[in-house]
């Protein structure tokens, strides 16, 4: 059965440390769609980045990475250089070509950025 | 404006009452989810309307809660005789078919007394 595993609850670190999230799925399907969203303090949850099973490239947009890596089924998330602003809960999410519509989400991780 | 606009954005009432939550999608965005998300928790899938087809209605908790999307825009999520385990933020996003990019309003937080 599909599954999205965010095992780290919680991370703290203080700014400018580098940080990844950690993240695992299960899935059946060849194709398959990887997602990351933010949730801020705020409340309003935005979306990242999205993946889909066929593309294994890196993707690096500033400060933020993402590593795809279908050997281990995982899809981890790297901040470089932290800052305070990255304090929110981060989701992980999966969709599956057959059900595509249908998002698995993670639990989620917790980052608390310190000054 | 131009993104997903829910109300109210709080919402309190007494155990037993009904209440309606509305979400007002992206223009042009022909998916539209509900879910939902308790303090400190992940997301819930509640249910899911993409253009003209029936609603994916399978995340719906129990038969008090019911939603409809009239004309492909406006969504109403029902709560009837509310329960103080309904209290929640209550989630709408909206998607251009099935990108998968949703994009989230900000939520209605109920809270049941």
């Amino acid at each position: 059965a599909q599954k999205v595993t965010q095992a780290q609850t919680e991370i703290s670190v203080v700014e400018k440390e580098d940080v990844t999230l950690d993240c695992v799925y299960e899935t059946r399907d060849t194709t398959y769609y990887l997602f990351w969203y933010k949730q801020p303090p705020s409340g309003e949850l935005v979306f990242l980045i999205r993946r889909n099973s066929f593309d294994e490239q890196n993707e690096i947009s500033g400060r933020y990475s993402w590593n795809f890596q279908k050997s281990t089924s995982s899809f981890n998330f790297t901040i470089t250089a932290s800052q305070v602003v990255d304090s929110a809960v981060y989701f992980c999410a999966l969709s599956e070509a057959h059900d595509r519509y249908q998002l698995i989400w993670g639990a989620g991780t917790k980052l608390i950025i310190k000054p | 404006g131009a993104g997903v606009s829910q109300s109210p954005s709080n919402k309190v009432t007494e155990k037993g009452k009904d209440v309606e939550l509305r979400c007002d999608p992206i223009s042009g965005h022909t998916a539209l989810y509900w879910y939902r998300q308790s303090l400190g928790q992940g997301l819930e899938f509640l249910i899911y309307f993409q253009g003209n087809s029936a609603p994916d209605k399978s995340g719906l908790p129990s038969d008090r809660f019911s939603a409809e999307r009239t004309g492909g825009s406006v969504s109403t999520l029902t709560i009837q005789r509310t329960q103080q385990e309904d209290s929640a933020v209550y989630l709408c996003a909206s998607s251009f078919y099935y990108t998968g990019e949703l994009f989230f309003g900000e939520g209605s937080r109920l809270t049941v007394l």
